[in-house]
């Protein structure tokens, strides 16, 4: 079974523009949520989806949006970047369950310069 | 969210168990508790949950406390390749939907 898959790996950006990165999830997995993490604050949680319904949703600025397509796939979108902004973005699936556990992808660095 | 309070960094020698504690007081009733690694440069892994009772699965066991208020995790014979950032976490799936709140994590050094 494949994992979870992001791309791209890294990326540059210049402050100002905006970026999309994108998640594939674990076959048959249909939460999808994503994390920020810097070296200052962590691992911070971003929102989460299922079935293309946004369930939760961290304190981040509205610059930061994201989406589930009916695939489960997920992109998210960071618009007007700023320097603050570079972090490995990770992206996480998991089923539906009473518990359920949640898999990673390797991330995407991205780099706002 | 219940908040976790674990050690900054620990140290172990190779083949030996590594027990590292998590104290989460405000846990209510229905929050389970996590455990959570992650290497350097990859993304975190999950390794084992419980609610009440201990758990073991072939990574590791999970040992709660009666009143529930701190937890251990116990790798039973560390290798290198268990040095690594290990998150303790409590949550609760509300119709499955699922926040994990991580805290600083404790960085487990295996030292050979």
């Amino acid at each position: 079974k494949a994992g979870v898959t992001q791309t791209p790996r890294y990326l540059i950006k210049t402050r100002g523009q905006q970026v999309t990165l994108s998640c594939s999830p674990i076959s048959g997995h249909r939460s999808v949520s994503w994390y920020q993490q810097t070296p200052g604050q962590g691992l911070q949680f971003l929102f989460e989806y299922f079935s293309e319904t946004q369930r939760n949703k961290g304190n981040f600025p509205g610059r930061f949006s994201g989406r589930q397509f009916s695939n489960s796939r997920s992109e998210m979108n960071v618009s007007t970047l700023e320097l603050g902004d570079s972090a490995l973005y990770l992206c996480a699936s998991s089923s539906q369950g009473a518990v359920a556990e949640a898999f990673f992808g390797q991330g995407t660095r991205l780099t706002v310069v | 969210d219940a908040k976790t309070t674990q050690p900054t960094s620990m140290d172990c020698a190779e083949g030996r168990a590594a027990n590292l504690p998590c104290n989460h007081s405000t846990i209510s009733g229905n929050e389970y508790v996590y455990w959570y690694r992650q290497i350097h440069s990859q993304g975190p892994q999950y390794i084992i949950h419980g609610l009440k009772n201990n758990e073991t699965n072939e990574m590791a066991s999970l040992i709660i406390t009666e009143d529930r208020k701190s937890s251990t995790l116990i790798l039973p014979h560390a290798t290198l390749r268990d040095t690594a950032v290990y998150y303790c976490i409590v949550g609760i799936l509300i119709q499955g939907a699922q926040k994990l709140v991580f805290g600083q994590g404790t960085r487990l050094t295996i030292n050979p």
